[in-house]
């Protein structure tokens, strides 16, 4: 079992739906939680982060975190063509590097 | 744009070669992380340095080698390439000081085994 399971999908949505994104980990360690958003040809790139539990809301993005459950969401609203890409989840433990570990990534298609 | 850039953006080679990537992360980073991103095994940890030491080691295989030089930069080899080689492999840089370790990623390479 990995340690960050999520599915690559792809998602297709309409333009203006609610989208969500998740992930599920194993390792209790883990304080730090990470969207990154990656387009096709280009790096990955911080979106949001949360650390421990609790939601994080910025403009149409929302990042929860459920510890007991192992599990991490991301909430997109009114979903634009824009949003299209691929969101990678990552986490990391305290301490130490702080080297994320990284999901495999949820390709997201929002159609007009 | 990051900030962080890498060369060359594509590069074929043969099985059995040896290529050079270069990274040169954002001004004042000392810290740059190596990267591998296949299909099939997503974004993958390879190794990362320190202001010119390593730092950790992750997933990399012994016919990879880095180092990072004193302006900074970075250089990832790959040897007695595979087919199973290919993939996309990314640099990132950070400012170590940041608790959750915001990470600032090039264009990335990729890499194509023949």
């Amino acid at each position: 079992q990995k340690e960050v399971e999520q599915d690559p999908g792809p998602l297709s949505v309409p333009e203006g739906a609610i989208v969500s994104l998740n992930c599920t980990y194993s390792n209790s360690a883990f304080q730090y939680f990470m969207w990154y958003r990656q387009y096709s040809r280009k790096g990955p790139e911080l979106l949001m982060y949360t650390y421990s539990s609790g939601n994080k809301e910025d403009g149409r993005f929302t990042a929860q975190v459920d510890k007991s459950s192992k599990y991490i969401s991301l909430f997109i609203r009114d979903s634009q063509p824009s949003d299209s890409a691929t969101y990678l989840c990552a986490m990391s433990a305290s301490g130490g590097s702080y080297i994320p570990t990284f999901g495999r990534g949820t390709s997201l298609i929002v159609h007009p | 744009d990051s900030g962080v850039t890498q060369t060359p953006k594509h590069l074929i080679t043969a099985t059995g070669q040896r290529v050079t990537l270069r990274c040169s992360p954002r001004s004042g980073d000392l810290s740059v992380y190596w990267y591998q991103q296949s299909l099939d095994q997503g974004l993958q940890f390879l190794i990362q340095y320190y202001n010119g030491e390593e730092r950790a080691k992750g997933n990399i295989l012994e016919r990879f080698s880095a180092q990072q030089f004193p302006d900074l930069h970075s250089e990832l080899n790959l040897s007695s390439l595979e087919l199973g080689d290919s993939a996309l492999y990314f640099c990132a840089s950070s400012d170590i000081s940041a608790p959750y370790n915001e990470q600032f990623f090039g264009p990335g390479t990729r890499l194509t085994v023949l």
